[in-house]
C-alpha cells in the first residue's frame, strides 16, 4: 500500500524567512497532493493542493511542488510569520478514495 | 453550513465502559471518515464511508471499534470496551467526491482511565 514520509519532523525559523517542508510518497498511482495545517487543539485544515497533472501551485506565500518521477513534493512557505506556527501534514491519494497522511511537521516561527 | 459537527467534545470514561461517538456530516457530501489521532501513531485512517456504505476498515483497531452510518447525515464510531490505549482524538471528515477537500469537526477527545 502507499507509504508517505515526510520530513523533518520539526523546523524553527525566523520570522521573515522562508520554510520547506518535504514529503515521499511511494505509490505511483497516487494522483492528489493535499497539505493541511492543524493549530495547536484544531482540526487539521487544507491550505492547498496539487493533482498529479500539475507540477507547482502557488496560493501567496504558499507554493508546492511534485515530481512525479522521483515522487517527492514539497510545501514552501515564504515571508514566515508566527501565526503560521503549526503542525503540517503532507498525504498522498493512492488509487482508492482514502488519503494516507505523513508523520507531520511541527514548524516554529520566532519573531 | 455549520461545517462538519462531532458530538461530544471531549469524554472521559473508564476502562471496560462502552463510548459512543457522533459525527453529522456537511450536507450533501458522500464521503465520511473517521480517523484517530495521537502522538504516537498521528493521524490513521480508521474507516470511510461513500453514500452511507463502508468501504474499508481495514484501519478499525481490533473488533472492540464498530462504525455506522445510518443515513447521510449521521455516523457513529463505538468503542466497546474500551480501554487507556483507545484514549486519543477522533476526528471525523467528510468530502465532495473523492480526491477533493476533506473538511475535518473539531474532535472528539477521548481519555479512558
Amino acid at each position: 500500500g502507499e507509504n508517505v514520509e515526510q520530513h523533518p519532523s520539526t523546523l524553527s525559523v525566523q520570522e521573515g524567512d522562508s520554510a520547506v517542508i518535504k514529503c515521499t510518497y511511494s505509490d505511483s498511482a497516487s494522483n492528489y497532493f493535499p497539505w493541511y495545517k492543524q493549530e495547536l487543539g484544531k482540526r487539521p485544515q487544507l491550505i492547498i493542493d496539487i493533482r498529479s497533472n500539475v507540477g507547482e501551485k502557488k496560493d501567496q506565500r504558499i507554493a508546492v511542488t511534485l515530481n512525479k518521477t522521483a515522487k517527492h513534493f514539497s510545501l514552501h512557505i515564504t515571508e514566515t510569520q508566527p501565526e503560521d506556527s503549526a503542525v503540517y501534514f503532507c498525504a498522498a491519494r493512492p488509487d482508492t478514495d482514502k488519503l494516507i497522511f505523513g508523520t507531520g511537521t511541527r514548524l516554529q516561527v520566532f519573531p | 453550513d455549520a461545517g462538519v459537527i462531532q458530538s461530544p467534545r471531549h469524554e472521559v470514561t473508564e476502562m471496560g465502559q462502552e463510548v459512543t461517538l457522533r459525527c453529522k456530516p456537511i450536507s450533501g457530501h458522500d464521503y465520511l471518515f473517521w480517523y484517530r489521532q495521537t502522538m504516537m501513531r498521528g493521524l490513521e485512517l480508521l474507516i470511510y464511508f461513500n453514500n452511507n456504505v463502508p468501504i474499508d476498515d481495514s484501519g478499525m483497531p481490533e473488533d472492540r471499534f464498530s462504525a455506522k452510518m445510518p443515513n447521510a447525515s449521521f455516523s457513529t464510531l463505538k468503542i466497546q470496551p474500551s480501554e487507556p490505549r483507545d484514549s486519543a482524538v477522533y476526528f471525523c471528515a467528510s468530502s465532495l467526491g473523492t480526491g477533493n477537500e476533506q473538511f475535518f469537526g473539531p474532535g472528539t477527545r477521548l481519555t479512558v482511565l
